[in-house]
């Protein structure tokens, strides 16, 4: 299965916003565009969800643009707490839902 | 709390043995999922299950088998045929199948070779 595509590393300082990209260059028409967020020994956590456009919620900010081909998660002014491994996992489209998690980008945020 | 229990947290195996890692769920989802991950690595689908008594191979379900008698629970045992076990495994489970599923995730499961 081909996965989305994004960087493997991304480095910033605390209070600096900061924008990962993710390819979607085979998204499917029903799928959904969802970000996660993994720290060490521990399970993916949740952190947006959209189809299309915008979508803000109390942790991050997620923009998509018209064609859907890609998306960027947003992280308003990180902390060291950030720190962490974000995923954009690839859906399945139409039928049973799988996602296909790649590396997913890893986030160091710098004092 | 609601949530996924995954038990124990740490687990070794020996050569030739077979080892059951435990998935509790108290959601009330439907569906729930398997996942290996290796270091570095991202998740890899194993076996997934979208209703009681039903389930479906994922990627690498070689090695592996399941079961979901119940719909709070569904546990994974690591055969003898999985030759490279040594992994960290993640149970999550979603309300329902669909595009727009969220997946929940319990803490982990580290699986080791002796």
């Amino acid at each position: 299965l081909a996965k989305t595509t994004q960087p493997i590393s991304m480095d910033s300082y605390e209070g600096q916003e900061v924008n990962i990209t993710c390819s979607h260059n085979n998204i499917a028409t029903n799928d959904y565009i969802t970000w996660y967020q993994q720290f060490p020994s521990q399970g993916p956590r949740f952190i947006i969800q959209g189809y299309k456009t915008k979508v803000t919620n109390e942790v991050a900010s997620l923009f998509i643009p018209a064609d859907r081909k890609s998306s960027t998660l947003s992280l308003p002014r990180v902390s060291l707490s950030d720190t962490a491994v974000y995923y954009c996992p690839k859906g399945s489209g139409a039928g049973s839902y799988q996602l296909t998690f790649g590396k997913g980008t890893k986030l160091s945020v710098i004092p | 709390d609601g949530g996924i229990t995954q038990s124990p947290k740490y687990l070794f195996r020996k050569e030739g043995q077979n080892v059951t890692l435990s998935c509790e769920q108290n959601l009330n989802h439907d569906a729930m999922y398997w996942y290996r991950q290796d270091p570095g690595q991202g998740l890899r689908l194993i076996y997934y299950s979208q209703i009681v008594n039903d389930f479906q191979k994922g990627d690498i379900a070689e090695g592996y088998s399941v079961s979901r008698e119940k719909k709070e629970s569904f546990p994974l045992t690591v055969t003898s045929a999985q030759k490279n076990p040594t992994a960290f495994y993640l149970c999550a489970s979603s309300m329902e199948q669909g595009q727009s599923e969220k997946l929940f995730f319990g803490s982990g499961t580290q699986l080791s070779v002796l």
